[in-house]
């Protein structure tokens, strides 16, 4: 079975600083692939970046860049220079089952 | 064009009630999902279906009832509704990536049910 921990419920960033959002997971399957979403309050699901198992190098895609581990099974979201339309929730998912954490909600105060 | 589409957007009825949320995806994926996003924002998964076929059927009550006419669409249908099935209900479509590339889903904007 599959499974995401995000172990931070809520964070609080300054506006222009980076920010790290963790999210470590458990599967038994050689292959796989981790996605993180954004969620605005609006509440539509936006797809920020995807990191496969077999990637050589961690994914990044403008601003966010994935932090991945293999051998510690963490795939954590870097944000970089944050910005307050930044302030959302954001889940990490696994694709085998596209199981979602539990989200964090990200806070940038300006 | 909406790659997924949802409708309708608001729903709000009585207990006891049946109804049915409609979803329709453009993009040719094969994989279609149903999720349910509680008021803790906690998104869980209900249903998926690949090609027409039920692949992922979590524990949902059997009240709930996923029907997927072609692999365009699927719809979520559900009898006697209960004041604890209110929340947002996503749908979502992928495709494989050994197809696609990055496989990520694309969602629908939700339907907020509200059970009175």
């Amino acid at each position: 079975a599959q499974k995401i921990t995000q172990t931070q419920p809520g964070m609080f960033v300054q506006e222009k600083e980076a920010v790290t959002l963790d999210c470590t997971y458990d599967t038994s399957d050689p292959s796989y692939g981790l996605f993180w979403y954004k969620q605005p309050s609006s509440g539509e699901m936006i797809f920020l970046i995807y990191q496969g198992s077999y990637d050589q190098q961690n994914a990044t895609e403008g601003r966010y860049s994935l932090n991945f581990q293999k051998a510690r099974k963490s795939a954590n979201l870097v944000i970089s220079a944050s910005q307050l339309g930044d302030s959302a929730m954001y889940f990490c998912a696994i694709r085998e089952k596209l199981t979602f954490g539990t989200g964090t909600r990200l806070t940038i105060i300006p | 064009d909406t790659a997924v589409s949802q409708t309708p957007k608001y729903l709000v009825t009585q207990m006891g009630n049946d109804k049915s949320i409609k979803c329709e995806q453009n993009l040719g994926h094969d994989t279609m999902y149903w999720y349910k996003q509680d008021s803790k924002k906690f998104l869980k998964i209900m249903f998926s279906y690949n090609n027409k076929e039920l692949i992922i059927n979590e524990t949902v009550p059997n009240r709930f009832s996923p029907k997927s006419p072609d692999k365009a669409h699927l719809n979520l249908h559900i009898n006697s509704l209960e004041l604890g099935d209110s929340a947002v209900y996503f749908c979502a479509s992928s495709q494989d990536q050994s197809v696609w590339g990055i496989p990520e889903a694309f969602f629908g904007q939700g339907t907020r049910l509200t059970v009175v």
